[in-house]
């Protein structure tokens, strides 16, 4: 059983540049957080997919946006890139479960490092 | 709004020997989940060791254990036996539960992470 796969592994772009991640959830998982991490710090969380929707977000401007497809995988994409975009992202997926007070492990990708000069 | 604050960049420990590492946070919910996760140099974010606020006992899991003082919103992990392995860099994570259907798992709030070196 594969986990969750992101590609690419690293990237180059330049200021300006827009760039597309990818993430394939973990068999049987039906959403997807994003994460970025920049260098020694910890993960910030972008926002989460679930039934091709956007349900969460976190504190990230307008150039972050994602897609999700019916086969539950999911795309980040960046506009205008920034040096401060350079990071590591991470892609976590996890399956709905009905009760609400329940939680559900997310398993993580191991990530795309982005580079932008 | 929640934090997570990790107070040791950086710690080592003797192959073998117990190590502890700190966590505490800052939340006005009452029901909350707590994590610690290890990424090692591969970059691949494992999940160690999990907590449920609602459980009074603390979480093990092998060589792993958690200290869990809710009151003073402290969560620390102790590695016994550490292995060379263990080397990584470990994080601290705290989660609000969900509270409707309109999306699964609430987001993960980090700390900022303690390096763990484990020295032969």
């Amino acid at each position: 059983d594969a986990g969750v796969t992101q590609s690419p592994t690293h990237l180059i772009k330049t200021r300006g540049q827009q760039v597309t991640l990818r993430c394939s959830p973990k068999s049987g998982h039906d959403t997807v957080s994003w994460y970025q991490q920049a260098l020694g710090q910890g993960p910030q969380f972008i926002f989460q997919y679930y039934e091709e929707e956007e349900r969460q977000r976190g504190n990230f401007p307008d150039r972050f946006s994602g897609h999700q497809f019916p086969n539950y995988s999911s795309e980040l994409n960046v506009n205008a890139l920034l040096l401060g975009d350079s990071a590591l992202y991470l892609c976590a997926s996890s399956f709905i479960i009905p009760r609400l007070s329940s939680y559900n492990e997310q398993f993580f990708g191991p990530g795309t490092r982005l580079t932008v000069l | 709004a929640q934090t997570v604050t990790q107070s040791q960049p950086e710690m080592s420990v003797q192959e073998a020997e117990t190590v502890t590492l700190s966590c505490t946070y800052d939340t006005s919910e009452n029901n909350y989940y707590l994590f610690w996760y290890k990424q090692p140099p591969s970059r691949q974010m494992i999940l160690v060791i999990r907590q449920e606020a609602y459980k009074q006992q603390n979480a093990t899991e092998n060589r792993f254990s958690v200290n869990f003082q809710k009151a003073a919103k402290s969560f620390s992990l102790k590695i016994s036996d550490s292995q060379l392995g263990d080397t990584a860099m470990y994080f601290c994570a705290f989660m609000k539960p969900r509270t409707s259907n309109a999306g699964n798992n609430r987001k993960l709030i980090w700390g900022l992470g303690t390096s763990l070196a484990v020295n032969p």
